[in-house]
């Protein structure tokens, strides 16, 4: 596609629900990432992925997160049993993967736990 | 570990203005420094980027001299524009890695008046 696609763009979830949302990088990016963004701050990296492998997840905040990329491609991130301090903007990044080459990010997924 | 600070904002500036919007770093290592916009209502964009000591990055108007001495990376505009309201990220990543695996700054919030 022309950029990176997040779907849904806002989210509002109970405390406890599970939710999923899903990110298509660029065709042919190789490379994917998520990060998480609170109101008034800058995103933290939660986890990368080349190709479908998990290759860093070391920003996930607790095992309540979750992320795949099965076919290498479209990924999904889980948060299973929400929480209030969930309530971020999601974002997802792709990248060839090359070094040194740019991350292009969507416009990202507002959750908000109520 | 790593991190970015930036200047505390929000910053309000008249159209035509001369932008300087502080961003200093601690790295392991010789990392990668960039600049990222987040325009109202879309996702973040690469500014400027530098990729070692003293090289200067520019887009759009905007400089960005890389201060290893100083470890800064500041932002510069010597006219601004209305469309430049916005919220302006400073990030980094480490040699030879994605640039898609960055370290934001909490960001700072620029807004031009007519």
């Amino acid at each position: 596609g022309a950029g990176v696609s997040q779907s849904p763009r806002y989210k509002v979830a109970k405390r406890g629900q599970d939710v999923a949302l899903r990110c298509d990088p660029i065709s042919g990016h190789v490379s994917l990432f998520w990060y998480q963004q609170a109101l008034g701050q800058g995103p933290e990296f939660l986890t990368y992925f080349q190709n479908e492998a998990q290759l860093d997840k070391s920003g996930l905040p607790s095992d309540r997160f979750f992320a795949e990329r099965p076919e290498g491609s479209v990924s999904t991130l889980k948060i299973q049993r929400t929480q209030q301090e969930d309530s971020a903007v999601y974002l997802c990044a792709s990248s060839l993967d090359r070094p040194n080459t740019e991350a292009f990010f969507g416009q990202g997924t507002r959750l908000t736990v109520v | 570990g790593n991190s970015v600070t930036q200047m505390e904002g929000p910053v309000t500036l008249s159209e035509e203005a001369f932008l300087t919007i502080n961003c200093t770093y601690t790295a392991t290592g010789y990392p990668s420094l960039f600049w990222y916009v987040q325009y109202p209502g879309e996702g973040l964009q690469l500014l400027l980027k530098a990729t070692k000591a003293d090289d200067k990055g520019s887009n759009k108007g905007f400089e960005a001299t890389y201060r290893k001495e100083t470890t800064s990376f500041h932002l510069e505009k010597g006219s601004v524009q209305v469309s430049d309201s916005a919220v302006y990220f400073c990030a980094l990543s480490l040699a030879g890695t994605s640039y898609g695996k960055l370290t934001f700054g909490q960001g700072t919030i620029l807004t031009v008046h007519p």
